[in-house]
């Protein structure tokens, strides 16, 4: 079975530009998560969807992100205009089912690095 | 303050080495408690996870939750060359979904 692939592995790009990083989750995975971590900080979370919805999108830093997961199947993450600060390794995840009071393990991509120069 | 503290390392110890990795937490409505490993260049990856206190063994692997502290722990026995990587805790809440909070993440290097 196939894991949490990401694409592209590494991405630099200039100020100002655009970039649009892809999430393809495990098959049949209704939970897809976005994290981040920005050099020599902790992972964070930047949002979740439960099939096409977002569940939670609190984490989203600001409006020139945007996350969309058409058909609740694979996702991307579009940054517009990237800023130097938007540096830093995208993770996605993705688990099965999320019950009350029950974890489901988060399986996670390689991650796409970003470089903003 | 962060959330979840965790000392950074790097940690470097010998082939055959019990290891400890520890985290505090400040919220005090996280449930779950997971430890993740991430090699280098690639995602983490779950290692055990343990729900509310007590200790929970998986092979070399031991995880304790000190709820009354806020502390927890993983402990590695005999440890091995191939399991040198950062190792990250990681909590959440307990409800429908799993908005994870992570540490640092400490480095850890097993020399053989």
């Amino acid at each position: 079975e196939a894991g949490v692939t990401q694409f592209p592995s590494h991405s630099v790009i200039e100020k100002g530009q655009t970039v649009t990083l892809r999430c393809d989750p495990i098959s049949g995975h209704d939970n897809l998560y976005w994290y981040r971590r920005v050099m020599g900080k902790e992972i964070k979370f930047l949002l979740h969807f439960v099939k096409e919805s977002k569940q939670d999108e609190s984490g989203m830093p600001n409006n020139r992100f945007l996350a969309e997961r058409t058909g609740g199947t694979y996702s991307t993450l579009k940054v517009q205009p990237a800023e130097l600060e938007d540096s830093g390794v995208y993770f996605c995840a993705s688990s099965q089912e999320s019950y009350r009071g029950w974890t489901d393990t988060q399986y996670f991509g390689p991650g796409t690095r970003l470089t903003v120069l | 303050q962060k959330e979840v503290e965790q000392d950074p390392g790097p940690l470097s110890v010998p082939e055959g080495a019990i290891v400890s990795l520890n985290c505090t937490y400040s919220n005090s409505a996280f449930q779950y408690f997971m430890w993740y490993r991430q090699y280098s260049r690639k995602g983490p990856e779950l290692l055990m996870y343990t729900y509310s206190s007590g200790n929970k063994e998986d092979g070399r692997f031991t995880a304790q939750v000190d709820k009354s502290s806020k502390y927890i722990s993983l402990f590695i026995r005999d440890s091995q060359p191939s399991d040198s990587a950062t190792y990250l805790c990681a909590m959440s809440p307990s409800g429908g979904y799993q908005k994870v909070t992570f540490g640092t993440g400490t480095k850890l290097q097993v020399i053989p």
